[in-house]
C-alpha cells in the first residue's frame, strides 16, 4: 500500500510565527486530505487537496502530485493552533476513499 | 446539523465482554468509516460503507464487524473484547468516495 511520510514529527512555535509541515507519500495519488487533530482528540478536516492550492484564512495547502508531496502553511501561528496535523491519501483504483494516514505532526504554539 | 454523532463517549470493557459502538450523520452522506487510532499513531481504517447494505473491509478488520441497514447509521460490533482493541474509535462520513471526510468526536475504548 501507498506509505505517508509526515515531517517533522514534532514542531514548537511562539505565537505569531509562520510554519510549514510537510508530507510525502509513495505512490500517485487521487485523494489527498489535510486534518487537525485538538488536544481534545477532535478531529477536524482542513483541506482536500488531490493536487493544486487552497487557501483558508490563515492556512493554505498545496499539492505537487507529479513529485508526491504535500504542503501546510500555517501563518501568524496562534495558541489554538496547537494539536496534531495529519496527512491522509488514497490512491487509484476505485478506491481512493479508502485513506491511509501518516503519523502526524504535533504542533505546540506557546503565547 | 450535529454532523457524526458517537456513542459512547468512554467504555471499560473486561475482556471477553461485546459491545457495539453507535455512529449516526445527518448530512445524508452516502459514504461511512470506521477507523481505530492508537496512541502516537494515525488512524487505520477498520471497516467502510458506501451505501445502505453494502460495507467491506479495511486495513483492520479482525475482531469487529459492522451493518448498515439505514443511510443515518453505521454501528460497530466488538465481539469478544480483548486488550489489543484499547484504542480510540473513529466514525466519518463523506460524500461520495472523493469528498472531504467528516468525524464524529471519538470513544475511548479500555479492554482490561
Amino acid at each position: 500500500g501507498i506509505q505517508v511520510e509526515q515531517s517533522p514529527p514534532d514542531l514548537i512555535l511562539q505565537e505569531g510565527a509562520n510554519s510549514t509541515l510537510r508530507c510525502n507519500f509513495s505512490d500517485s495519488v487521487n485523494n489527498l486530505q489535510w486534518f487537525h487533530q485538538n488536544p481534545w482528540g477532535q478531529l477536524i478536516n482542513l483541506f482536500y487537496i488531490p493536487s493544486g492550492t487552497k487557501q483558508n484564512g490563515r492556512l493554505s495547502a498545496t499539492t505537487v502530485a507529479t513529485e508526491r508531496y504535500s504542503l501546510l502553511y500555517i501563518s501568524s501561528s496562534q495558541t489554538t493552533d496547537s494539536g496534531v496535523y495529519f496527512c491522509a491519501v488514497g490512491g487509484w483504483g476505485g478506491s481512493n476513499y479508502k485513506l491511509t494516514f501518516g503519523k502526524g505532526t504535533l504542533l505546540t504554539v506557546n503565547p | 446539523n450535529a454532523g457524526v454523532t458517537q456513542t459512547p463517549k468512554f467504555r471499560i470493557l473486561k475482556i471477553g465482554q461485546s459491545m457495539t459502538l453507535q455512529c449516526t450523520q445527518d448530512m445524508n452522506h452516502n459514504y461511512m468509516y470506521w477507523y481505530r487510532q492508537d496512541p502516537g499513531m494515525g488512524l487505520k481504517l477498520i471497516y467502510y460503507s458506501v451505501g445502505a447494505g453494502i460495507t467491506d473491509k479495511g486495513e483492520v478488520p479482525n475482531g469487529y464487524n459492522v451493518s448498515r441497514s439505514t443511510t443515518e447509521d453505521f454501528p460497530l460490533r466488538l465481539e469478544l473484547a480483548a486488550p489489543s482493541q484499547t484504542s480510540v474509535y473513529f466514525c466519518a462520513s463523506s460524500y461520495g468516495g472523493e469528498g472531504k471526510q467528516y468525524f464524529g468526536p471519538g470513544t475511548r475504548l479500555t479492554v482490561t
